[in-house]
Order: C-alpha cells, then structure tokens, then sequence
C-alpha cells in the first residue's frame, strides 16, 4: 500500500479555470511538498508544508496556492490555469533528522489547453 | 539557485563505469541523489551530510566534498536496469539543519546503458 498518493493523476483543463491537485500520505510526515518537473528544468520546488497550516513559497509559486488542514493532505491549487503551468506534478513527503530522503508520488500530469 | 550536474548525459554499456558530479555555489548541509525512470516518480538512492562522508551499496557510491560544495556518483559495473535520469537535490539544512530541508534539484543526468 503506497505511502503516497496523488490525484488525479491526469487531467486536462482549459487556460482560465482553477484546478486542485491533492497529494494525500499514510506516514504522518511532517514534510510535504509541492514540485513542478519540466524538460530541460528538472525538479522545481512550488511550495512547501512543514506542519498543519504552516506552509511556504518555494522557488516557482507565482500562480500557485497550497493549504494544509489536515497532516495527511497537502492541495495545490492553480488559481487561474495557465499554458505555462502544463507539467508534471509531484508531491513529495520527508522528515527531519531521517536519512531516508524524499518519497515521491506518482505525479500528476496536467495539461492545459 | 540550482546545483549543477555534469554530463548532462552519458551513455554505456553494459560493464562500464560513470560518474555523474553535482556542483553548488552556496554551502550545503547535505546532497541527495534520486533516480527517475522514464514516466515513473524519482527514487531515492543515497544521502551525504557534510563531513566528506562516503557512502553506497551494491555498485553505487557517493561522495561529498564540502569544500567544494561537490558531490559525485559513482555508478560501476552498470547494468541495464541502471538506465535513467539522475538528480541530486541539495539542502542548506534550514534553521534547525534538517537534512531533508527544502531541497533544490539540479536539471538531470541522463544516463543510458546498452547491452
């Protein structure tokens, strides 16, 4: 059973509209985070949640949303989809103090059109 | 800013040897390496913390230099299923120095082995 869910994990949505993509975890880490991947860009960090509701902006947040009311769920939310916000999502969980690194989701792939 | 990674991409084949390096210009607390499979999510291999600390397990190895802000890995004796790309993500540790704080990810090796 994955530790680790996304969803959904495809949609395409029209330029304009507000999209949620929802990252959901079973392992009451504390850590969630929100990254965008882009050819020729690799992983770029969007967001970030290091409690219930305490959250902050990484490198790539223009245009982005996050909140966490609950440990388990961490939501992206594109305000007003965009071309440019076409990518491959991925939410990832972590601990401090752990040598275990990051555990990634399965990704969502979102096109906007 | 992003670390650097170098090559950008190699190819192999089976047997051979590749080492793939990671470059910062801010000082680290530590350096991850993750491997990503085509349509699949990045897998965690190994963490370095600063130290200089060496680490691996089967043929993949890692080393960090903190000095330099450098890390290295070392992939021997390749095999196919080593096929993919290779990320290091990179954490200044943050105010509590958490080793898995907010990580930036350099662009991407993308290593191909033959048979």
């Amino acid at each position: 059973d994955a530790g680790i869910t996304q969803s959904p994990r495809h949609k395409v949505t029209e330029t304009g509209t507000p999209v949620t993509l929802r990252c959901h975890q079973t392992e009451n880490h504390r850590y969630m985070y929100w990254y965008r991947q882009d050819p020729g860009h690799g992983l770029r960090l969007i967001h970030y949640s290091y409690g219930v509701k305490d959250t902050d902006k990484g490198e790539v947040s223009d245009g982005y949303s996050v909140s966490r009311s609950k440990t388990e769920d961490f939501l992206l939310t594109l305000e007003s989809a965009t071309s440019s916000q076409t990518s491959v999502y991925f939410c990832a969980i972590s601990e401090l103090g752990n040598d275990y690194g990051y555990t990634f989701g399965s990704g969502t792939r979102l096109t906007v059109v | 800013q992003q670390p650097v990674q170098s090559p950008q991409a190699v190819i192999l084949r089976e047997g051979e040897d590749a080492v793939i390096n990671c470059s910062s210009s801010k000082a680290l607390y530590s350096v991850h390496w993750y491997r990503q499979k085509h349509g699949e999510a990045p897998v965690f291999l190994m963490i370095l913390l600063k130290g200089g600390e060496q680490k691996g397990h089967d043929k993949i190895s890692a080393s960090f230099n903190e000095k330099k802000q450098q890390s290295s890995l070392y992939l021997t004796a390749s095999q196919l299923s080593y096929s993919g790309t290779y990320f290091c993500g990179t954490s200044d540790g943050g105010n509590s120095g958490g080793s898995n704080y907010k990580l930036t990810f350099g662009k991407g090796t993308l290593l191909t082995v033959n048979p």
